[in-house]
């Protein structure tokens, strides 16, 4: 099983500013990576594919880029709405595995 | 629009069977795979499985192997996750999720989600 890695766990940033988020992956995934968002009491919401395709509907703040084990979601200009816990995960093998999450939160 | 609603809350004891279902509508059912992804509280997700609502077949993680099993019910649009065996480490919210398409990789994405069902297992 591949085990995803992300860091830092908990990452506390002013609106406006810009939000590095980074996810490690235990072997290759190719570019079968993707990013999702999960407020509290929410489902999560597919933001990335293709580790730097961005989802319907998510604004171009969002982006992603990386291939094989080190890849990185970048939110250009943080909104108010943005803070959330973040997801990666790869669909390169099954069984399909998430990372632990990034806490993104208001400094 | 495409929506996914599951059944309510539910409370186990050890060792019994627990029966989610994720009722879909908005789009045609038997053309997306739906999948299964489980979170403890405060915890990450874990994937659990997805199904072919069109042929039934199915597929699970590992470490569901032999407890999961997950159906359809194409007459009303709706699939079912079963997990027995059940112990308190599998308290958690599940989620039922639609696939993006069709394509090799879109069925490995998750693009609807369901309102999650807290499974609660207590003696």
């Amino acid at each position: 099983e591949i085990v995803m890695t992300q860091s830092p766990a908990t990452l506390s940033m002013s609106p406006g500013e810009r939000a590095t988020l980074s996810c490690r992956a235990s072997q290759s995934v190719s570019s079968n990576l993707a990013w999702y968002q999960q407020k509290p009491g929410q489902a999560p919401r597919l933001l990335i594919y293709g580790a730097s395709t961005r989802a319907t509907g998510i604004p171009a703040r969002f982006s992603g880029s990386g291939s094989g084990t080190e890849f990185t979601l970048t939110i250009s200009s943080l909104q108010s709405e943005d803070f959330a816990v973040y997801y990666c995960q790869q669909y390169n093998n099954w069984p399909y595995t998430f990372g632990q999450g990034t806490k993104l939160e208001i400094k | 629009q495409v929506q996914l609603v599951q059944s309510g809350a539910e409370v186990k004891k050890p060792g019994a069977s627990v029966k989610v279902s994720c009722k879909a509508s908005g789009y045609t059912f038997t053309t997306y795979d739906i999948n299964w992804v489980r979170q403890a509280t405060g915890q990450g997700l874990e994937w659990m499985g997805w199904m072919d609502p069109n042929s039934g077949n199915s597929g699970y993680a590992q470490k569901f192997q032999g407890r999961v099993t997950m159906t359809r019910d194409t007459s009303i649009s709706t699939a079912y996750m079963e997990l027995s065996s059940l112990r308190s480490e599998d308290t958690a919210v599940y989620y039922c999720a639609r696939v993006m398409g069709v394509g090799a990789s879109q069925r490995r994405l998750l693009d609807y989600w369901g309102q999650g069902t807290l499974v609660t297992v207590s003696s």
